[in-house]
């Protein structure tokens, strides 16, 4: 049971902008940096931002991410169908001594 | 090029033992803190563990506790997730997986099934 809670979907037209939340606590979010990871259709998760707002090699300006005292999000601007994937936010849990993901988003391009 | 490999999955009934093996390669592995992480079917992701870089550290998700060891093979560029006591909720896919905070590559995953 995780949490980090996450809306279970999102959606939105190519060119749109969606946005995803994760809420969580003082004990990860709060005290903590938030990762977030995509994971495509059949394939690995992949890390997709890191230390709050930080893009990995070769993740396009399009995603942008957030935090906020305990809650986080992620920005997907000018949506392509690419970007059709599941998005987890992910933190250190101080409490809990472990690495929490959130509840997952499904993204859908329609 | 980051290369995880994991080995050990299949078939257990509950109550059984499974040991998971990783093979790393492409980055220096003793330099980095390894995690496994495992995703039910169709479910999201779970971590289940991690282990410091010289394996003096070791963490576990509540559920795993007291059932799974974590241990690594810095010699071998190896990581290892002795799994006992297994339930039907272990089913999934485990990914070994490196770094502790974050998580940045990840292998293809061995699947675990616990089934009578």
């Amino acid at each position: 049971q995780s949490v980090l809670t996450q809306p279970p979907s999102a959606s939105g037209t190519p060119g749109q902008r969606v946005t995803i939340s994760c809420s969580g606590s003082s004990s990860n979010i709060g005290g903590n940096y938030v990762y977030w990871y995509q994971q495509l259709p059949g394939a690995v998760p992949k890390l997709l931002m890191y230390n709050n707002n930080q893009r990995t090699s070769g993740v396009p300006d399009r995603f942008s991410g957030s935090k906020s005292g305990s809650s986080a999000s992620l920005a997907i601007s000018g949506l392509r169908s690419e970007d059709e994937a599941d998005y987890y936010c992910a933190a250190w849990d101080d409490s809990l001594r472990g690495y929490v993901f959130g509840t997952g988003t499904k993204v859908t391009v329609l | 090029e980051v290369q995880l490999m994991e080995s050990g999955g299949g078939l257990v009934q509950p109550g059984g033992s499974l040991r998971l093996s990783c093979a790393a390669s492409g980055f220096t592995f003793s330099t980095y803190w390894m995690s496994w992480v495992r995703q039910a079917p169709g479910k999201g992701l779970e971590w289940v563990a991690n282990i410091k870089k010289d394996g003096g550290e070791k963490n576990y998700v509540g559920s795993v506790k007291g059932r799974f060891t974590i241990s690594r093979d810095n010699a071998q560029n190896s990581l290892f997730l002795q799994m006992n006591s297994l339930r039907v909720e272990d089913t999934a896919v485990y990914y070994c997986a490196r770094g502790g905070v974050p998580i940045d590559y990840w292998g293809q995953g061995t699947l675990v099934t616990v089934s009578s």
